[in-house]
């Protein structure tokens, strides 16, 4: 079954830390890997999307990076700030089959930036 | 281009009545996916459309739930009749293309959701 894992589900910092959030994906055999930003009670905004021939992809204080032999995404926050408070997604787009063109998501990650 | 617009954004109902949620995609997009959101279940995919086909409704829970894009700039997604566990925010999203290459393609690209709470 091709699923998405997120760790940690949650996580608290203070701010100015850097922080690593992890995504691992059972298949390797995607097209693209997306991470995504989610405040409660709004839709999902798309932060950064890796191909599958990259390794990674940076917008900002924004890094994330892709292995996909492993089966793992890593996103990387420099100096958090209170405002990166929110739940972040990643999302698989798996290649072959029915699964062509759709996204499996992960659980999410919770973060907190304390100020 | 004001995004993907979702209407109703919040709707409650009870059990037994229909329901129907609304989505307008981003023009130029040729896919359309639609999403629901719990707390238990986290984002399912229901169902996605290619070029206003259906291409994978395999996440739609049962028949009670239908979906329909009749042109590009317009989807339904209908309930019928609903249950206090179709309670969920439902959410549209569109992309340009589902290949896996291209820059800038294959962002999706999300509304704001429907709440739909069925007492």
């Amino acid at each position: 079954k091709q699923e998405v894992t997120q760790i940690p589900a949650a996580l608290s910092v203070p701010e100015g830390e850097n922080l690593v959030l992890n995504c691992s994906f059972t298949d390797s055999a995607i097209y693209n890997l997306q991470w995504f930003r989610q405040d409660p009670g709004k839709g999902l905004t798309s932060l950064l999307l890796i191909q599958s021939s990259q390794r990674e992809q940076t917008s900002g204080r924004l890094n994330a990076s892709l292995d996909k032999s492993s089966g793992r995404s890593t996103l990387y926050i420099a100096a958090s700030q209170p405002g990166d408070s929110a739940t972040y997604l990643c999302a698989v787009r798996y290649a072959g089959g029915t699964s062509y063109g759709k996204l499996t998501f992960g659980q999410g990650t919770i973060l907190t930036v304390h100020p | 281009d004001a995004g993907v617009i979702q209407s109703p954004r919040h709707e409650v109902t009870e059990m037994g009545q229909e329901v129907t949620l609304r989505c307008k995609p981003i023009s130029g997009h040729n896919s359309l996916f639609w999403y629901r959101q719990t707390m238990m279940r986290g984002l399912e995919l229901l169902i996605y459309f290619n070029n206003n086909v259906p291409i994978d409704d395999s996440g739609m829970p049962e028949d009670r739930f239908s979906a329909k894009m009749p042109n590009a700039s317009f989807s339904t997604l209908k309930i019928q009749p609903s249950e206090p566990r179709d309670s969920a925010v439902y959410f549209c999203a569109s992309s340009l293309g589902t290949s896996g290459s291209g820059s800038g393609a294959n962002v999706l690209t999300f509304g704001a959701g429907s709440r739909l709470t069925v007492l």
